[in-house]
């Protein structure tokens, strides 16, 4: 069953911890994606990667880190140095930059 | 940095009622595609565009791209229940970010 999966979907932190999010795709999809989201707000870009051992900073990296070392695995690190981190993480994949995006079911972190 | 701004914010209809939906970029994009996003569930691809003046539909669905391919609509005719959700429009520009616009939310009522 082909898709792309994260875990866990609910997440709950306390503060100055930092925390890893699983995302994994056996699509073999070459780009993969990290999109925060707030209540009420729309997606913002975090960080994305066009293949393995690569990838670029979107719109709202500071506090948050990747990797790329397999195609099939893109994990998002919140760390401590994220002033907001409470939020509704997407994890997306798609063939190539330029095509549709399937996400993954999301991962609702929580910091207290 | 790139900006993609939707309008309305919210809509609120009467089943069988219209909706439109429009989305603008502050830059000039290479295609824009459309997400519906459930209530609690995540964004599901609806369409790609990539022509300047595109028109496509899907069944109630009417996608457009603008001849400055700036701006995209999406227009539901005769709403149903099931069209509930938050509609988003996502482009790229000479850039590789997918940026998503801020999302139409749309309630029909019975």
């Amino acid at each position: 069953d082909g898709g792309i999966t994260q875990s866990p979907k609910y997440l709950f932190r306390k503060e100055g911890q930092n925390v890893t999010l699983s995302c994994e795709q056996n699509l073999n999809h070459d780009a993969m994606y990290w999109y925060r989201q707030d209540p009420g707000q729309g997606l913002r870009l975090i960080y994305y990667s066009q293949i393995v051992n690569d990838f670029q900073k979107g719109d709202i990296a500071e506090g948050y880190s990747v990797s790329r070392e397999k195609k099939e695995s893109f994990p998002l690190t919140v760390t401590s140095a994220q002033k907001n981190p409470t939020a509704f993480y997407l994890c997306a994949s798609s063939i190539a930059l330029n095509t549709e995006a399937f996400f993954g079911q999301g991962t609702r972190l929580t910091v207290v | 940095g790139q900006q993609v701004m939707q309008i309305p914010q919210y809509q609120h209809v009467q089943e069988g009622e219209d909706f439109t939906t429009y989305c603008n970029s502050s830059t000039t994009l290479s295609n824009i595609q459309w997400y519906k996003q459930r209530p609690g569930g995540h964004p599901v691809f609806l369409i790609q565009l990539v022509k300047s003046g595109e028109v496509k539909k899907q069944k109630r669905l009417t996608f457009q791209f603008g001849e400055a391919k700036k701006n995209s609509s999406l227009h539901i005719t005769a709403t149903q229940t099931t069209d509930v959700g938050t509609y988003f429009c996502a482009g790229r520009n000479n850039t590789d970010k997918l940026i998503f616009g801020t999302g139409t939310r749309l309630q029909v009522f019975p």
